[in-house]
């Protein structure tokens, strides 16, 4: 039982590059998240999925895309990255108590 | 929206010492409460979730407490040790499917 995954753990990226970040979680959860989390800030919503086939915006959407893929895996894409999105970024995924798992995050540059 | 707010943001203490992390919210109308450990590098640990129907959790030398009509909550830590450094955050649902995080307090005890 892996709970919530996250490829890769660091990436660097030269502005106007894209990339996608891969979660999976294998505890059957319905819903699942993405946040990024940056000094000072606290950790803010970007995208989430209550259940297969449907995602929404969070607080800070702009510049990224989401694909649920299926129950167990949720990615987050960035078409053209640009340097406001280096940060770290965290999946996770989300009890039917609303009790959140997170993932081991994803540390991102941009340059 | 909910404004979620962690004070102190650093806090050093001796080892052996009993001591109290506060958590206030804006808006009382919440679900639950979340507190989660962050170590450096880290992803988030889940430590206690409180449901709006409840007062207090306990783990180990953990006790959360929650007073949804003063909007807020304090994590008590028991006899700490060197190994509880970290920084602990909490959260709070009103919906269910948005989650409003504090930017956490970090704990340094020292041996």
């Amino acid at each position: 039982n892996a709970g919530v995954t996250q490829t890769p753990k660091f990436q660097v990226l030269k502005t106007g590059q894209s990339m996608t970040l891969q979660c999976a979680q294998d505890m059957n959860h319905n819903s699942m998240y993405w946040y990024r989390q940056d000094p000072g800030m606290g950790l803010r919503l970007i995208y989430y999925s209550a259940s297969e086939g449907t995602t929404d915006k969070g607080e800070v959407p702009n510049g990224y895309n989401v694909s649920r893929l299926n129950k167990r895996e949720f990615s987050l894409r960035l078409e053209s990255a640009a340097p406001s999105q280096t940060s770290v970024y965290f999946c996770a995924s989300i009890h039917t108590t609303y009790e959140q798992y997170f993932g081991p995050g994803t540390r991102l540059t941009v340059t | 929206k909910q404004e979620v707010t962690q004070i102190p943001a650093a806090l050093s203490v001796p080892e052996g010492e009993n001591l109290v992390l506060n958590c206030s919210f804006t808006d009382s109308a919440i679900y639950n409460l979340q507190w989660f450990r962050q170590d450096p590098g880290k992803g988030l640990t889940s430590l206690l979730l409180i449901q709006s129907s409840q007062r207090e959790q306990t783990s180990g030398r953990l006790n959360a407490s929650l007073d949804k009509s003063s909007g807020r909550s304090t994590l008590y830590i028991a006899a700490s040790q060197p190994g509880d450094s970290a920084t602990y955050l909490c959260a709070v649902t009103n919906t269910g499917n948005q989650f409003y995080f504090g930017t956490g307090t970090s704990l340094t005890v020292i041996p």
